[in-house]
């Protein structure tokens, strides 16, 4: 299996709604990411988990918030956004030993729409 | 940390080879080069991997000189179905860089009929 799943595919929120984004892998991965990629952009790093600890935060909002808990999932919770947050948020993972050729394996997003 | 520079747009006929070439200059000795494939709407995917020469699968050829400062990424004979957005990046997600894996503006490569 090397697939990441995450869900819901797309989701509209209003801004004082809460919502979570789920990601979930079975490929014995102990690195997992969120990226954040608005239209016609590359993919922005948002958070790094490694072995189920935060290791990266890129100065994201607290409206973020990440959450592991355990080496197979990933949340993303969701609160107080604001409209400019809309954008294709992918979950990927990776082996996690720091290789120089070590791959991504991105899941497909969640389509998240702040109205 | 190594920063790539690639063309920001291709168009292609359908059934033509396409080469896209990726600046990294400052590539350290032990980064390997990667490319991803992205569809609209989807996560991207891994294509192809090097370290120095020529690389083949079943999809694409990676072409490394040896100076390493650049790579080519080669799709022969292409498809509409190969229109999408690729990304060349440098060194592995948590190798010397602590996960920040930063993508360039990728080549957003238009195969026509």
């Amino acid at each position: 299996d090397t697939e990441v799943t995450q869900t819901p595919k797309h989701l509209v929120m209003g801004m004082t709604n809460k919502k979570s984004l789920k990601c979930e892998q079975h490929m014995g991965h102990r690195a997992m990411y969120w990226y954040k990629q608005k239209a016609k952009k590359p993919p922005e790093l948002m958070f790094v988990y490694s072995y189920e600890k935060l290791s990266i935060n890129e100065s994201v909002p607290s409206r973020f918030s990440p959450e592991c808990p355990n080496s197979s999932l990933l949340n993303l919770h969701l609160h107080a956004l604001q409209p400019e947050d809309s954008a294709l948020y992918l979950c990927a993972s990776s082996q996690g030993r720091g290789a120089s050729n070590e791959k991504l394996f991105f899941g497909s997003g969640t389509q998240l729409s702040v109205l | 940390l190594a920063k790539t520079t690639q063309p920001i747009s291709m168009d292609s006929y359908e059934g033509q080879e396409v080469n896209i070439t990726c600046s990294h200059n400052n590539i350290a000795t032990n980064d390997y080069i990667t490319w991803y494939q992205q569809f609209p709407s989807q996560g991207p995917r891994f294509i192809i991997q090097g370290y120095k020469t020529k690389v083949t699968n079943e999809v694409a050829s990676l072409f490394i000189p040896a100076d390493r400062k650049s790579s080519t990424l080669s799709l022969p004979r292409v498809s509409l179905s190969d229109t999408a957005v690729y990304y060349c990046l440098v060194g592995g997600p948590l190798y010397n860089q602590g996960g920040k894996l930063i993508f360039g503006q990728g080549t957003e490569l238009s195969v026509k009929p």
